[in-house]
């Protein structure tokens, strides 16, 4: 199967630094890549789809101003966590989808754990 | 709205099947997938139905009616390795995955 990585898997930061993190689908182009956030014992929340050449399609209550998405090429995004608090400290997951729209499946990252002081 | 239900947590025994079941109302209907999280880790891959039916993979099948708006995973011969987190999520018109609370699996010996 398709595999995507992701970048860094744990960082802990102090609070009001920004974070990036890093996602790649390493065996195919990827025109549209996924941010979730996961809180302990609760579901994934998409925070936005990232498209190549474009900017991101954030959900509702995302700021974006603060979660900062740039898909500069077909598989690379990067998501920011600008001036980080404590209450961001979450478990970040990127996934990718393969151009076809019908295919069967999006390929999930590793997730990145990320812990605000 | 968009919804889609599923049991919060099961509990089964080493070695027996377990059933878990999904409800779905969203707007469209491109695909239904089941995941697999361990916890701890990103979801992994489990099953796709987009047609009405049975598609069977091994230990695991999954199920999809969709006049009923209705999916099930069956997970045979448990094992302890199966304890996880299961997520059901279904692709609406919009091509958006509506993703389900997910329900915990603990397996018993």
């Amino acid at each position: 199967g398709a595999v995507v990585s992701q970048h860094p898997s744990r960082v802990i930061c102090k609070s009001g630094t920004s974070v990036k993190i890093e996602c790649r689908s390493l065996d195919f182009q990827a025109t549209t890549m996924f941010w979730y956030r996961q809180f302990p014992k609760q579901s994934l929340m998409l925070m936005a789809t990232s498209n190549e050449g474009s900017k991101a399609t954030y959900e509702q209550g995302v700021e974006k101003d603060k979660f900062l998405i740039n898909h500069a090429s077909l598989t690379l995004s990067t998501l920011t966590v600008t001036s980080a608090h404590p209450e961001d400290s979450s478990f970040y997951i990127c996934s990718a989808r393969p151009p076809d729209r019908d295919s069967e499946t999006q390929y999930f990252g590793p997730g990145t754990r990320l812990l605000v002081l | 709205g968009q919804n889609i239900d599923q049991p919060t947590e099961m509990t089964a025994t080493e070695g027996a099947i377990v059933q878990i079941n999904c409800t779905y109302q969203t707007s469209g209907f491109n695909g239904l997938f089941w995941y697999q999280q361990h916890a701890g880790e990103a979801p992994t891959f489990l099953s796709y139905n987009v047609l009405d039916g049975l598609e069977e993979k091994g230990r695991f099948s999954s199920f999809l009616s969709r006049s009923k708006g209705y999916s099930y995973l069956l997970l045979k011969e448990l094992q302890m390795k199966d304890s996880a987190s299961y997520l059901c999520a279904v692709r609406d018109s919009n091509y958006q995955l509506i993703w389900g609370a997910g329900t915990k699996l603990i397996i018993k010996p």
